[in-house]
C-alpha cells in the first residue's frame, strides 16, 4: 500500500480554471502538508494540517484553498490558475513531534 | 529563523569515489535536520534525520551525516558512489513544533562510470 498517495499525478490545464489535488495518506499520521517545487527544484512549505485544523499558512494568493475533511486527507483547491502556478505539488505527512515528513509522488502541474 | 544553505547545486563524482554533499544552517533553538533524496520525477524519499541524540547519524542506502554544532553544518556522506545515487539531494531543518520544513536549494549529484 502506498503511504502517502496523490492524485492526479499529472494535471494540465488552461488559465483561468479551477483544479483540485487530492491527497491521501495511511499511516495513521496527525499532520499533513502541502509543499511547491519550482521549476528550479526549490521547494517551499504552503500549508500544513493537523487533526484537520490549519496551523500553516505561508503567503500564498488566497486562490489556493486547502481542505481537510478527516486527517487521513488533505486536498489542495486552486481557483484561477496562472502560468505562474505551473511546479509540483507535494503532499507530505508527518507524526505529532516526530518531524520525520513522508512525502507522496508528487503531482505535475501545467498551466498553459 | 531557521535556514539552510547547501554548497554547490552540482556534484559530480566517479563511481566509486567519496560523496560529500555540503549543507549548513542556522537556528536560534537545537535544530532538527534531515537529507532528503528525490530521484527523477519521483517524491522525497527521507534520507537519515539528526534529532539531538547522536551526533553521526547513519540512513539508508550507505549515506551518514555528521552534525556539527560548531560549525553549523550538516554534511551528507557516502564512502563509494554507486550510479543509482545519481539524484537531487535537500538538506531540510526543522521549524518548531509545528513540524514545517525549509529546505535548502537542493544539490544534484552525477556519478559518472
Amino acid at each position: 500500500d502506498t503511504a502517502v498517495s496523490q492524485t492526479p499525478k499529472y494535471l494540465v490545464t488552461q488559465m483561468g480554471n479551477d483544479k483540485s489535488i487530492k491527497c491521501e495518506q495511511n499511516l495513521g499520521h496527525d499532520t499533513m502538508y502541502w509543499y511547491k517545487q519550482d521549476s528550479k527544484k526549490f521547494l517551499k512549505i504552503m500549508f500544513s494540517y493537523n487533526n484537520k485544523e490549519l496551523i500553516i499558512n505561508e503567503t500564498v494568493p488566497n486562490r489556493f484553498s486547502p481542505k481537510s475533511p478527516d486527517k487521513a486527507h488533505l486536498n489542495l483547491h486552486i481557483n484561477s490558475l496562472e502560468l505562474g502556478d505551473s511546479a509540483v505539488y507535494f503532499c507530505a505527512s508527518s507524526q505529532d513531534n516526530s518531524y520525520e515528513q513522508y512525502f507522496g509522488p508528487g503531482t505535475r502541474l501545467t498551466v498553459t | 529563523a531557521q535556514s539552510v544553505t547547501q554548497l554547490g547545486s552540482h556534484v559530480s563524482v566517479s563511481e566509486g569515489a567519496l560523496v560529500l554533499l555540503r549543507c549548513n544552517y542556522s537556528s536560534s533553538v537545537p535544530p532538527y535536520l534531515f537529507w532528503y533524496v528525490q530521484y527523477p520525477n519521483q517524491g522525497l524519499q527521507l534520507l537519515l534525520k539528526y534529532t539531538s541524540a547522536a551526533t553521526l547519524v547513519k540512513g539508508i542506502n550507505g549515506f551518514e551525516a555528521e552534525f556539527k554544532k560548531s560549525e553549523t553544518s550538516f554534511h551528507l556522506t557516502k564512502p563509494s558512489a554507486h550510479m543509482s545515487d545519481a539524484a537531487e539531494y535537500f538538506c531540510a531543518v526543522s521549524k518548531g513544533a509545528t513540524g514545517k520544513l525549509i529546505f535548502g536549494q537542493g544539490t544534484t549529484l552525477q556519478v559518472k562510470p
